[in-house]
């Protein structure tokens, strides 16, 4: 089965601070990785996806960036956090003929 | 800009009632239609999926889609209070990208 595995689980930075998350992908090759936002009582919004090793695409035009190393690692960085960066991060997964799965995801709070 | 609606709620049904949770879509070439549940502080869980008109049936769940009216639903018989979360209603055009409504928030009354 497929897994998606993310670290930390929460995550509290201040302002200014730079930010790494990390994904990684257990269960399938080649999957089509997405970094997601959720903030409080808010829908999930979409921020980044990427088909394939070195190929990033983004939706959002922000002060984070997203790369995929390896065709199953999937990381999110910030160079300096800004208070509106906080929220729920979540890492999911999408390999052809089956549907988006979800990593546990990072609380993330930026003070 | 492609939308997915839903009722933020909270939607609330007594112990074994049905639970009746309903989305509208923008984009009508949309081919693929998704339900998750996603409980407070966890991560969304894919509980349904459907492609075609008409109702699936999974145990106690139901999805129904209208491609003409650009609905779909998911009705839950028999609720419990473990059922009680925020359902997603997500739609794929057959792109990469999954279009996710904002929620609505269930209440399962014992």
């Amino acid at each position: 089965s497929q897994t998606i595995h993310q670290w930390p689980a929460t995550l509290v930075q201040p302002v200014g601070s730079p930010l790494s998350l990390e994904c990684t992908v257990e269960g399938t090759s080649n999957p089509n990785l997405y970094w997601y936002r959720q903030a409080a009582g808010r829908g999930l919004q979409l921020l980044f996806y990427s088909v394939g090793i070195g190929q990033i695409s983004s939706e959002v035009p922000q002060n984070l960036s997203a790369s995929r190393p390896q065709d199953r690692q999937f990381i999110l960085s910030s160079k300096k956090l800004l208070l509106s960066d906080s929220g729920f991060y979540l890492c999911a997964g999408h390999h052809r003929g089956h549907e988006q799965f979800f990593g546990p995801g990072t609380r993330l709070t930026v003070l | 800009q492609k939308e997915v609606e839903q009722n933020s709620g909270p939607l609330s049904v007594p112990e074994g009632a049905i639970a009746s949770l309903n989305c509208t879509y923008s984009d009508r070439v949309s081919q693929s239609f998704f339900w998750y549940r996603q409980y407070s502080g966890k991560s969304p869980e894919l509980i349904m999926s459907i492609y075609s008109n008409g109702d699936k049936e999974d145990g106690r769940f139901t999805a129904q889609l209208n491609k003409a009216s650009q609905y779909v639903s998911l009705l839950i018989r028999d609720s419990q209070p473990s059922d009680s979360a925020t359902y997603l209603c997500a739609v794929s055009s057959g792109t990469y990208k999954y279009i996710f409504g904002t929620g609505t928030r269930l209440k399962v009354l014992a």
